[in-house]
């Protein structure tokens, strides 16, 4: 399965500021996905990257407060813009991860950026 | 109404219990996806069930397609088996929709 390096891992930001996460995958994928986890809650997907073509967000999110790039099949970026505490939050990325010639698949999921806006 | 509801909220149990926990999703999900996050963060992907059940050392998943229900067993319980589990949904274009996760605590 593909193996994701997400960085950074945390970061505290000034509110009004933004920051760029970033996903390398050891193998090239069609889509990535990008999730936020809240405080004590679980996943939402917030947008879906394919290479070539504009993030296709999810109802809530915006490309002007999340923009995401995906320059190639291997690397995206997502930008968190503007930041205000509400967005203190776990973001990750993932991919579908499929076994070659089976079935069978999953997801793997980058380690996550802890996100503390003050 | 979340298209994935999953329960218990939270549960804790003895080493060696028997722990089963359950999930229930809505129509237009294609594959119902069981994936166990560890307390640092980290998301492993377990299962991917589209029908019959599934079994991997000590985790076994079953999907009731008719009753849109699904479940995840974990036999001889261990205390490195505290985790979140998280029941997820695929709908169209691979996009995943999250139960709320049942955080399980297994003592010894």
């Amino acid at each position: 399965s593909a193996v994701i390096s997400q960085k950074p891992s945390r970061d505290i930001c000034q509110r009004g500021t933004s920051l760029t996460i970033q996903c390398q995958v050891d193998s090239q994928v069609t889509m990535m996905f990008w999730y936020r986890q809240q405080p004590g809650q679980s996943l939402t997907l917030i947008a879906t990257a394919n290479q070539g073509s504009e993030a296709t967000y999810e109802s809530g999110f915006v490309i002007d407060k999340f923009p995401i790039s995906r320059p190639n099949l291997t690397f995206s970026t997502l930008t968190v813009s503007n930041m205000s505490p509400e967005d203190s939050s776990i973001y990750l990325c993932s991919v579908e991860s499929r076994d070659r010639g089976r079935t069978n698949y999953g997801y793997t999921f980058g380690s996550g950026t802890r996100l503390t806006v003050v | 109404k979340n298209e994935v509801e999953q329960s218990p909220q939270n549960l804790t149990a003895q080493e060696g219990e028997f722990i089963t926990i359950n999930c229930s999703y809505s129509v237009g999900i294609s594959a119902l996806h069981w994936l166990q996050q560890h307390p640092g963060g980290g998301i492993v992907s377990l299962f991917m069930l589209s029908s019959g059940k599934k079994k991997h050392g000590r985790l076994i998943a079953t999907i009731n397609i008719q009753e849109k229900h699904s479940s995840l067993h974990i036999t001889a319980s261990h205390p490195r088996d505290s985790a979140v589990y998280i029941c997820a949904g695929e709908t169209s274009g691979s996009r995943l929709t999250f139960g709320e996760g049942t955080q399980l605590t297994v003592n010894p």
